[in-house]
């Protein structure tokens, strides 16, 4: 089955500095890529996704990044602000049948 | 709309307890998910329904059972709870499947078998 691996599990940035986070997965057949934002306490939200037939999506100061061939795709959090701390989530769809998630990012943003 | 809501918030269950779950969406979506999250594991799925009436297993199914009666309700049962079964439950919901469309989630469920 599908398994994808999240990198790093802690990152912590000053405000104002840009943040990357990394996921690699293992079937070629995942064709969605969705990335959730998790709070202390609160529900994932999804906060940006991509599709295997886009390279690349931007959301504001958020952009996903897709390569097919090498199975990996980057979250980009711009001009991070303290708000943007908590946990992220990537995960990769497999077959339409069932979706893994990576073990998450707890991101932390220093005023 | 309330989205999708989660009942209980908390319970704690002494081992070889019973309990049930309860995922309620006003979303008129055909998908929902029951999900378990571990520290350092990220979520994980436990069961799935692509519609009323229909059930699948997802990563996780040992040790637990889902009905879907009404399109609006997911239960999420536990026959005879394990202290592994500890975690936080999460449901969600989607009107396509994934690939197509997003999952919207419950508030969770925090378990604790002692």
């Amino acid at each position: 089955g599908e398994n994808v691996e999240q990198h790093p599990s802690t990152l912590s940035v000053q405000e104002g500095d840009s943040a990357v986070i990394k996921c690699t997965y293992s079937d070629s057949a995942s064709n969605y890529f969705p990335w959730y934002k998790q709070e202390l306490g609160k529900r994932p939200q999804l906060i940006i996704d991509i599709r295997s037939n886009v390279g690349e999506k931007k959301d504001q100061r958020i952009a996903v990044t897709l390569n097919k061939t090498a199975k990996h795709f980057s979250l980009h959090i711009t001009e991070t602000q303290p708000e943007d701390s908590a946990v992220y989530f990537c995960a990769a769809s497999y077959n339409n049948n069932d979706m893994r998630f990576g073990a998450g990012t707890r991101l932390t943003v220093k005023p | 709309n309330a989205g999708v809501t989660q009942t209980p918030k908390f319970r704690v269950l002494k081992t070889g307890q019973s309990m049930t779950l309860l995922c309620a969406q006003d979303m008129n979506h055909e998908y929902m998910y029951w999900y378990r999250q571990d520290p350092g594991m990220g979520l994980r799925l436990i069961h799935y329904s692509v519609g009323e009436g229909t059930t699948a297993k997802g990563e996780v199914p040992d040790g637990y059972n889902v009905s879907r009666l009404k399109k609006q309700n997911f239960l999420l049962g536990l026959e005879s709870a394990a202290p592994s079964q500890t975690s936080v439950y999460f449901c969600a919901s989607s009107q396509l499947g994934w690939g197509t469309d997003t999952q919207y989630f419950g508030p969770g469920t925090r378990l604790t078998v002692l």
